[in-house]
């Protein structure tokens, strides 16, 4: 069954320092994994798209990996701000005969205080 | 900086009631898309809408559902008689193509759909 998992399910963590998230997934055949940033009662915003080839993208403070062999993603955020509390999901995209199907993770739901 | 709106922000509604929400995704984007996110859980795909016609569903996406781009800017998801379990944030997302799988979908902000 495709599916994606993600920990931890929430963390709390003092501004400006650092934290990875993690995500796995089962999905098959993968096409591409995303990132994305939801603030609360707001739609998901984008970090990263990665592809099979890709290992890391950064996108500012955000640094993603993935491991295509494990079908392991994470999300490294660093130097932490109070405006980086918010839900990081991870969503994996693969293919069928009938198309794009997308397969989205429940999220970790970061907290960074003051 | 373009982005996707959506109408209303809240709506409620009694079940059986036939709802339309509305968004205005970014004028040069060319794909559309609707999700839904029930309170506490994760986002879930409903539809794909491309070229006047849909280009992906989910099992969500059964026969009370419908999407149409009635003129060059709407872009509508009709819930023809909601039920409870339909209460959820529905969001509009938009890309400028499709194909290659790299493109970003920019979200909308949401409408909170309650129904009672």
């Amino acid at each position: 069954k495709n599916q994606v998992e993600q920990s931890p399910q929430s963390l709390i963590i003092l501004e400006g320092k650092n934290c990875t998230l993690q995500c796995n997934y089962t999905v098959s055949p993968f096409s591409n994994l995303r990132w994305y940033k939801q603030d609360t009662g707001r739609g998901p915003v984008s970090l990263t798209i990665m592809t099979f080839s890709e290992n890391t993208k950064s996108n500012g403070r955000y640094t993603a990996t993935l491991d295509a062999d494990t079908k392991q993603s994470s999300l490294h955020i660093t130097a932490s701000q109070l405006s980086d509390s918010a839900s990081y999901i991870c969503v994996v995209i693969y293919r069928d005969n009938y198309g794009q199907n997308f397969v989205f993770g429940p999220g970790t739901r970061l907290s960074v205080l003051p | 900086e373009p982005e996707v709106t959506q109408t209303p922000s809240h709506q409620v509604t009694q079940m059986g009631q036939e709802v339309i929400l509305r968004c205005v995704p970014i004028s040069n984007h060319l794909y559309f898309y609707w999700y839904r996110q029930i309170l506490g859980q994760k986002v879930e795909f409903l539809v794909s809408f491309y070229n006047n016609e849909i280009s992906e569903k989910s099992e969500i996406f059964d026969d009370q559902f419908s999407v149409e781009r009635p003129d060059g800017s709407n872009f509508t998801l009709k819930i023809r008689s909601t039920k409870l379990e339909d209460s959820a944030m529905y969001f509009c997302a938009s890309s400028e193509a499709w194909g290659g799988s790299m493109y970003e979908q920019y979200f909308g902000p949401g409408t909170r759909l309650t129904v009672t």
